[in-house]
């Protein structure tokens, strides 16, 4: 079981948006501003896509943006591109110096 | 531009210690940054194993802190991972992963598979 709790699937069509959700505790997602969220492909490594919550690495489309309320983050792909199919994580720092709280991914399927 | 790479042992028998190193290249590992490792079941999610700052002190997971050792090599700008008793359930992707000092892994290496079997 993992700690941030993701929903298994979500889908879009081309060029519509999509938003999913990572749900923590007080004591990670909603106690810090530190929810990271990582793009992964099928046998690739994991790829930054947001940061601190809403900050976007450098070289990552302005289609992804990211937001947070309570205990919940949420990550939000516009005007979805085929190549945005993957599997998404989000993880969150969990304090005491607890680096890596992940969730259990979601696979987004672009229809 | 940075990368990681990760090296050791494709295969490991159970109750034995699973060994792999992170060679880093383009930045010094003493220079900042914190360096981890993440691990990937077959088919399942991500799991923080452990970290250590480019100071040495090193961060575990309290799931696997008694069974893991994170170690600096700073004249091989490389930084290793020692898990122990291992088990058919240490089966993973092992990746190696510069963050920062909240967590946002940033450079990733491609990960190496490590089975544990006999």
């Amino acid at each position: 079981q993992s700690a941030l709790t993701q929903p298994p699937s979500a889908s879009g069509s081309l060029g519509q948006s999509v938003t999913i959700s990572c749900t923590g505790t007080s004591s990670d997602v909603g106690n810090y501003n530190y929810v990271s969220w990582y793009q992964q492909h099928p046998d690739k490594a994991p790829k930054l896509m947001i940061y601190e919550v809403s900050k976007r690495p450098s070289g990552v489309p302005d289609r992804f943006s990211g937001s947070k309320s309570g205990n919940t983050a949420s990550l939000t792909v516009s005007g979805l591109q085929a190549e945005d199919e993957a599997e998404y994580y989000c993880s969150s720092y969990g304090g005491s110096n607890n680096f890596g709280v992940f969730g259990g991914g979601t696979k987004l399927t672009v229809l | 531009q940075v990368q990681l790479q990760e090296s050791g042992p494709g295969l490991v028998k159970p109750s034995e210690t699973l060994s792999l190193t992170c060679a880093v290249s383009d930045y010094s590992i003493t220079s900042g940054y914190y360096w981890g490792w993440i691990r990937q079941p077959p088919g399942k999610g991500l799991e923080w194993v452990g970290t250590i700052y480019h100071g040495g002190s090193t961060y575990y997971n309290p799931s696997l802190k008694s069974r893991v050792t994170i170690s600096l090599a700073t004249s091989k700008n490389q930084f290793s991972l020692k898990l122990s008793s291992v088990t058919a359930a240490d089966t993973a992707v092992y990746y190696c992963a510069r963050h920062s000092p909240r967590g946002a892994f940033d450079i990733w290496g491609q990960g190496t598979m490590v089975t544990v079997s006999s």
